[in-house]
C-alpha cells in the first residue's frame, strides 16, 4: 500500500540556521514526490517536486529536497530559515496509473524563531 | 487567471444533517480533488474526479459521495452528519499530462482555500 510518514509533528529553528523537514515514502514503482506549504486559513500552495532525473530539486523560496532511493526518502531543506518560513508542511506521493491517488502524510509544523 | 475557488467557506450544521460543498477547477482543468484535513490527521484523500466520473474514492464511508458536472465544477455531499466529520474540506484540481491521459501523478495540484465544516 502507498503511504507517506513524517515522523515529525513539529520543528523549531532558530532564524538564519539550516532548516530540515524529514519525509519517508512507501511507493510500489517509482514514485512522484512532492511537497507542499499550507499557511494560516489558506489551501496548500506547491513547493517542489521530484518526478526522474537529478536526485537534488530546486523549489520556491529558496526551498529544496534530496531523494534518496535507499533510504525512501525525500527530505526538504532550506540553508537558512526565515521566519516567513513559518508553515505547515506536508510531504506527498503519487505514481502513474489509473488508480492515481495522491497520498499526503500528516504534516510537520515548522517554527522558525526569531 | 482565477484560481480554485471553493464554497461555502463555513458551514455549521447539526448531526444527522446533509451537508453540500462546492468547488470551481481553474480553467482547463478536468480533475478534481476532495481531500479532508482533521486535526492531527493530516490530509485525508476523500475523492478523486476526472471528466465527471469518479475515478477513486478513499476510506471514507459510503455517506461521503459527490459528483462532477459537465463544466468541471463538483460538489461534496455529506449525508448524516456526525461530530468527527468536522474538519477543512479542501478541493484540488488539476490538468491532463502531455498525453492527454488522467492518471499521470507528476502533475501539480492546485488547491483552493478550503470549506470549514463545523458539525455541533
Amino acid at each position: 500500500a502507498q503511504s507517506v510518514a513524517q515522523p515529525e509533528d513539529q520543528v523549531n529553528v532558530a532564524e538564519g540556521n539550516p532548516l530540515t523537514v524529514k519525509c519517508t515514502y512507501s511507493v510500489s514503482g517509482n514514485p512522484y514526490l512532492f511537497w507542499y506549504v499550507q499557511y494560516p486559513n489558506r489551501g496548500l500552495q506547491f513547493l517542489l517536486k521530484y518526478i526522474t532525473g537529478d536526485n537534488l530539486v530546486k523549489g520556491s523560496y529558496g526551498f529544496e529536497a534530496e531523494f534518496n532511493k535507499s533510504q525512501t526518502s525525500f527530505h526538504l531543506k532550506k540553508p537558512s530559515a526565515l521566519v516567513s518560513d513559518s508553515a505547515l508542511y506536508f510531504c506527498a506521493s503519487s505514481r502513474w496509473g489509473r488508480d492515481d491517488k495522491i497520498i499526503f502524510g500528516k504534516g510537520t509544523r515548522l517554527h522558525i524563531l526569531p | 487567471e482565477a484560481g480554485v475557488t471553493q464554497s461555502p467557506t463555513h458551514l455549521i450544521k447539526t448531526r444527522g444533517q446533509q451537508a453540500t460543498l462546492r468547488c470551481s477547477p481553474i480553467s482547463g482543468h478536468t480533475s478534481v480533488y476532495w481531500y479532508q484535513q482533521a486535526l492531527g490527521l493530516g490530509l485525508q484523500f476523500l475523492l478523486w474526479y476526472d471528466e465527471g466520473e469518479e475515478r477513486n474514492r478513499g476510506n471514507f464511508p459510503p455517506r461521503f459521495s459527490g459528483r462532477q458536472f459537465p463544466n468541471y465544477s463538483s460538489e461534496l455531499n455529506v449525508n448524516a452528519l456526525e461530530l468527527e466529520d468536522s474538519a477543512l474540506y479542501l478541493c484540488a484540481s488539476r490538468s491532463r499530462d502531455r498525453d492527454n491521459l488522467p492518471y499521470s501523478g507528476a502533475n501539480v495540484l492546485t488547491f483552493g482555500a478550503g470549506s470549514r465544516l463545523t458539525v455541533l
